[in-house]
């Protein structure tokens, strides 16, 4: 049980538009630390995809973004391309735990 | 370029001590950022285990905090993790990670290429 919550898959055709949530509580999200976005493919190590609510690193095309309201954040990705296939987390700081937290996990398929 | 890469038995026994190292190249770990292990059981999410500062202080998951110790080797610029009483749930990869932690934001911006270990006679 992930303390952020994400749904477990998406999909969307090649050009389109798709967003993921990640949902959390007042100890995380709400309390306003920032919402992170990791993108994994399958057998590789996790790579940051956005930091600090909408900065991209070094390489990451400006197709990726993010928002967040309240207790909820989302990562859209526009234009999807095949390359994009791959799982998908959220993270935050909890300050409840004292800790870093991350969401589920969500599982994108390029149709 | 900060690397980094895990290193230590792919296998473990149930009932013993999981120890990995993490060597940093192209940084400091005298930096002001967190060092920091991240695990993935396989198939499965990423769960947070624990940081350490430069400074010495440690913050670890509670919910394994009594089996945890990381530390810091400032000599060869690495960093360790060992988790005792380890059981089949504790089978996973394993990633050491640089925390980076700046306002309101604590994120991990670079990532070792992971390890696996598995617990099991």
């Amino acid at each position: 049980q992930s303390v952020l919550t994400q749904p477990p898959s998406v999909s969307g055709a090649p050009g389109q538009r798709v967003t993921i949530s990640c949902t959390g509580s007042g100890s995380n999200i709400g309390a306003d630390y920032d919402v992170h976005w990791y993108q994994q493919i399958p057998g590789t190590a996790p790579k940051l995809l956005i930091y600090g609510k909408t900065n991209r690193p070094s390489g990451v095309p400006d197709r990726f973004s993010a928002s967040n309201s309240g207790t909820s954040a989302s990562l859209a990705i526009a234009g999807l391309q095949a390359e994009d296939e791959a799982d998908y987390y959220c993270q935050s700081y909890d300050n409840i735990l004292s800790g870093s937290v991350f969401g589920g996990g969500t599982k994108l398929t390029v149709l | 370029q900060v690397q980094l890469q895990e290193s230590g038995p792919g296998l473990v026994k149930p009932s013993g001590t999981l120890s990995l190292t993490c060597a940093v190249s192209g940084g400091s770990i005298r930096s002001t950022d967190w060092w920091s292990w991240v695990r993935q059981p396989p198939g499965m999410g990423l769960e947070w285990i624990g940081d350490a500062s430069h400074s010495g202080i440690t913050k670890y998951n509670p919910s394994l905090k009594s089996r945890l110790t990381i530390s810091l080797d400032n000599s060869k610029n690495q960093f360790s993790l060992e988790v005792n009483s380890v059981t089949a749930a504790d089978t996973a990869f394993y990633y050491c990670a640089r925390k980076r932690a700046v306002g309101t934001a604590y994120y991990f911006d670079y990532w070792g290429q992971g390890t696996l270990v598995t617990v099991s006679s």
